[in-house]
């Protein structure tokens, strides 16, 4: 049931671009993204619920599948601001929220 | 908009002593609250959900449970705990009948000793 990411760990240098997948074996509801910097709480990047759908905010973006079974979260131009762990998650049905088994990214100068 | 409250930020116990972990939410009503934990530069593993009041489903059999005396309190507890219940302990919020984004607490990094 957990979303499978990959690729496991990135290293980057600053203004390098970066994609994260998560896949699924079903039909996702919908898909969020997180970053968790260490010893911190995961904070919200965005979500998505329809299949096909593209969003993004300022060099962060991420897209949906027309299946709904995989998401991929692309990161242009990294900033270190960057680093840190990416979590994709889903829900299984109205209730229950997993995570995927996260990215760990890191970027240097 | 919501907010979580969680303590303890720290917490060393020794093997065999109880537990109890305390998350409230602010800003909304009838959440659902969940319980996580994280192994040291692993995933976050659910252990619990509530959808309400009394309500909690269990993910993964161990010696932790959870209660949900009020609509925004949602306790972690262990009558006695192991070593292998050292982690990162994580409350979050998701505002039920929406897809929204949820929302977590600062954590609890609980070491057992």
């Amino acid at each position: 049931q957990q979303p499978v990411q990959s690729p496991q760990a990135v290293i980057l240098r600053e203004g390098e671009d970066a994609v994260i997948n998560c896949s699924s074996s079903k039909a996702l509801y919908s898909v969020h993204w997180y970053r968790q910097k260490h010893g911190e709480a995961p904070v919200f990047l965005m979500i998505l619920l329809k299949g096909g759908e593209q969003k993004g905010h300022d060099k962060i973006s991420a897209s949906f599948n027309e299946k709904k079974q995989q998401s991929s979260l692309y990161l242009t131009a990294s900033q270190l601001s960057y680093s840190g762990t990416y979590f994709c998650g889903t829900e299984i049905g109205t209730d229950k929220l997993i995570f995927g088994t996260g990215t760990r990214l890191q970027v240097f100068p | 908009s919501q907010t979580i409250h969680q303590w303890p930020a720290t917490l060393v116990q020794p093997v065999g002593s109880p537990l109890s972990l305390e998350c409230t939410v602010e800003g909304t009503s009838n959440p659902n609250l969940y319980w996580y934990r994280q192994a040291a530069g692993r995933g976050l593993q659910l252990l619990f959900y509530s959808v309400g009041i009394g309500q909690i489903s269990s993910e993964v059999p161990q010696n932790l449970s959870a209660s949900r005396p009020q609509d925004r309190q949602f306790i972690l507890s262990s009558k006695k705990l192991l070593l292998s219940d050292s982690g990162f302990y994580l409350c979050a919020c998701l505002l039920r009948g929406r897809v929204a984004e949820a929302f977590f607490g600062q954590g609890t990094r609980l070491t057992v000793v």
